[in-house]
């Protein structure tokens, strides 16, 4: 069974960092591609960055561009998402998402973590 | 900067057939897009329905189903049950490891 489990939300100040992380099991990690997905409170769902399965390779939403960075350790099986330059229009359920590469979809949802920023 | 439309809101009776639609501001949907469907029901994470513009996920049930109409991509509902009362998002692969997801309908079964 795929399982994806967050962690590392909360609340931090507006420029501050966190450190997003993805537990995965259940399914060579490796093999694929990963992806973050946000969605503000009350709002919709905004891809943010993507990372393919070797790592080798990474993508952003502008909004996010020189501030997160996603990366991989398929050693561990987890994906991070490492935000700096927090703003509150960061603030968030962040999901974990795995994709299915040969049909483009996101196959897999975790639960989320939320991130707050705030003062 | 590509934009991703979807009905805000939609109403649908018990029994009755609903199509949901997901376009682009400038330009048309078509399969090499490969338009994905979501349902998304309050504090819950999202799950997939349909890929591929009209393949339906491991267990959805066959009343949803996806298709390109016109120059957008559509799913539809037939046979509404109440408990397809829910937030659907569609989302288009943009290709370069690029996604878009669009606004997201709030599908009321009434």
């Amino acid at each position: 069974e795929v399982q994806l489990l967050e962690s590392g939300g909360g609340l931090v100040q507006p420029g501050g960092s966190l450190r997003l992380s993805c537990a995965a099991s259940g399914f060579t990690f490796s093999s694929y591609a990963m992806s973050w997905v946000r969605q503000a409170p009350g709002k919709g769902l905004e891809w943010v960055s993507g990372i393919s399965g070797t790592g080798g390779t990474t993508y952003y939403t502008d909004s996010v561009k020189g501030r997160f960075t996603i990366s991989r350790d398929n050693s561990k099986d987890t994906l991070y998402l490492q935000m700096h330059r927090l703003r509150a229009e960061d603030t968030a359920i962040y999901y974990c998402v795995k994709e299915r590469g040969y049909n483009h979809f996101f196959d897999y949802w975790g639960q989320g973590t939320l991130v707050t920023v705030s003062s | 900067q590509t934009v991703v439309t979807q009905e805000p809101s939609f109403s649908v009776s018990p029994g009755g057939t609903v199509t949901l639609t997901c376009g682009l501001s400038s330009g048309s949907v078509s399969t090499s897009y490969y338009p994905s469907w979501y349902q998304q029901t309050p504090g819950q994470a999202p799950r997939t329905l349909i890929y591929s513009t009209n393949t339906r996920s491991s267990g959805v049930p066959d009343r949803f189903s996806g298709s390109i109409l016109g120059n957008k991509a559509a799913l539809t509902i037939t046979g509404a049950q109440a408990d397809d009362e829910s937030d659907y998002y569609c989302v288009l692969y943009l290709g370069s490891g690029l996604w878009v997801f669009g606004g997201g309908t709030k599908l009321t079964v009434l």
